[in-house]
């Protein structure tokens, strides 16, 4: 079975800028969560999608938009980046299951760098 | 916000070693789950230890809760020097995915 895969791995984008990033959960997961990590704040939750609709949503501000299709995959985009912005974007896809404990696959990461 | 606390920050022992991390957390969870990051990758998930559950047991890992301390620590028996990575234990609450992360703990293990 593939595992959750993210694209673009590396990308550089400048101050004011847009950018998107894709996640691709593995087959027949239905939830996808986005994670930031950066040196100073650490792993911090963005949001979660589960069937085209957010679950649950993180203190991130408005710049921080998601969204998942049919097929399951995510996308997230962040508007106006700032140089705060640069960090690893992790996603993570599971059954999303509501009331069970779901293990969560992490993909390797989108490195994200504003200059 | 992290929900906790992860301790030590680094850790540094040789191959063969036991190595013990341990992990605060400061609300009511209904899981825990420690994992595995190698130098800026992505996450590989280690084991899941329930609220209700004690102990729990994966191979060389050995995973403790005490939910009346609000704390769990991960013991790795046997290090190897690919046992190298940084360690961090997240926690929920209710029925969904949102992971609570702690800062982590930097394992070195030298052969």
């Amino acid at each position: 079975k593939a595992g959750v895969t993210q694209t673009p791995r590396y990308l550089i984008k400048t101050r004011g800028q847009q950018v998107t990033l894709s996640c691709s959960p593995i087959s027949g997961h239905r939830s996808v969560s986005w994670y930031q990590q950066t040196p100073g704040q650490g792993l911090q939750f963005l949001f979660e999608y589960f069937s085209e609709t957010q679950r649950n949503k993180g203190n991130f501000p408005g710049r921080f938009s998601g969204r998942q299709f049919s097929n399951s995959r995510s996308e997230m985009n962040v508007s106006t980046l700032e140089l705060g912005d640069s960090a690893l974007y992790l996603c993570a896809s599971s059954l999303g299951l509501a009331g069970t404990l779901n293990e969560q696959f992490f993909g390797p990461g989108t490195r994200l760098t504003v200059l | 916000s992290q929900q906790g606390e992860e301790d030590p920050q680094a850790l540094s022992i040789q191959e063969g070693e036991n190595a013990t991390m341990n992990c605060s957390y400061k609300t009511s969870i209904n899981n825990l789950q420690w994992y595995r990051q190698n130098s800026g990758r992505g996450l590989v998930h280690l084991i899941l230890i329930r609220s209700n559950e004690r102990e729990k047991h994966s191979g060389r890992l050995r995973v403790t809760l005490d939910t009346s301390k609000k704390s769990s620590s991960l013991l790795i028996t046997a290090s190897r020097a690919a046992d190298t990575a940084s360690y961090f234990c997240a926690t929920s609450r209710g029925g969904y995915n949102k992971l609570i992360f702690g800062a982590g703990t930097r394992l070195a293990v030298h052969p």
